[in-house]
């Protein structure tokens, strides 16, 4: 059964301390790996998609990786504005559809 | 702001009632999705349509129904609620056809069940 694991739950920060989410997988074949961020009462804000091992992006502060077994999201120096929910997604191969799997998400807190 | 609109924002209603949850995806997009977010769980899906046809079932009770129409919006229909189906109910939308392609989630449906 294809599976997503987020580590920390929750991690709270100061200001300008990096830090790194982690997003462990099982999927019997992975198409993508998605990151979104999501604030309390609004909708999963799309960041990035990942399709194979070794690759990286980057946007503003933020960098995430893949390996086949997982991928992090690391944050660095945030600002309080970078606190909100960030939630891991795979799309597994095979099959007629390209719906995501969500992780419960690690809610990350930064305090001025 | 995503380009995916779903309506109404928030809905309070009673026990054993129906509601219908509405969705316009993206312009341009096919394929639809409905999550449901409640407060001990994650994004669980529970829905995909393409193009008017359904394309994979989720975690989805038999009391939830959805469609998608010729003009490809789609709605959420809830029966016989529960207490327990309190939740953000998103839609979520994606061009379709393309291998591993983004896919715009909406800013969700409150459900209140009392």
């Amino acid at each position: 059964e294809d599976q997503v694991t987020q580590s920390p739950e929750a991690l709270r920060l100061q200001e300008g301390e990096s830090s790194s989410l982690n997003c462990s997988y099982t999927v019997s074949g992975l198409r993508g790996l998605f990151w979104y961020r999501q604030d309390p009462g609004k909708g999963p804000e799309f960041l990035f998609t990942l399709y194979s091992a070794g690759e990286e992006k980057e946007k503003e502060r933020l960098k995430a990786t893949l390996t086949k077994k997982e991928s992090f999201l690391h944050i660095t120096a945030p600002k309080p504005e970078d606190s909100a929910t960030y939630l891991c997604a795979v799309q597994a191969k095979g099959g007629a559809t390209n719906k995501l799997i969500f992780g419960t998400g690690t809610l990350l807190a930064v305090q001025p | 702001d995503s380009g995916v609109t779903q309506t109404p924002k928030h809905l309070i209603t009673a026990t054993g009632q129906r509601v219908t949850l509405r969705c316009s995806p993206r312009s341009g997009d096919l394929s639809v999705y409905w999550y449901q977010q409640s407060l001990d769980q994650g994004l669980q899906f529970l829905i995909q349509y393409y193009n008017g046809e359904e394309r994979a079932k989720g975690n989805i009770l038999e009391r939830f129904s959805a469609q998608q129409f010729p003009d490809l919006h789609s709605e959420l229909n809830l029966s016989s609620l529960e207490l327990g189906d309190s939740a953000l109910y998103f839609c979520a939308s994606s061009a379709g056809g393309a291998i591993g392609n983004t896919i715009y989630f909406g800013e969700g449906s409150w459900l209140t069940v009392v």
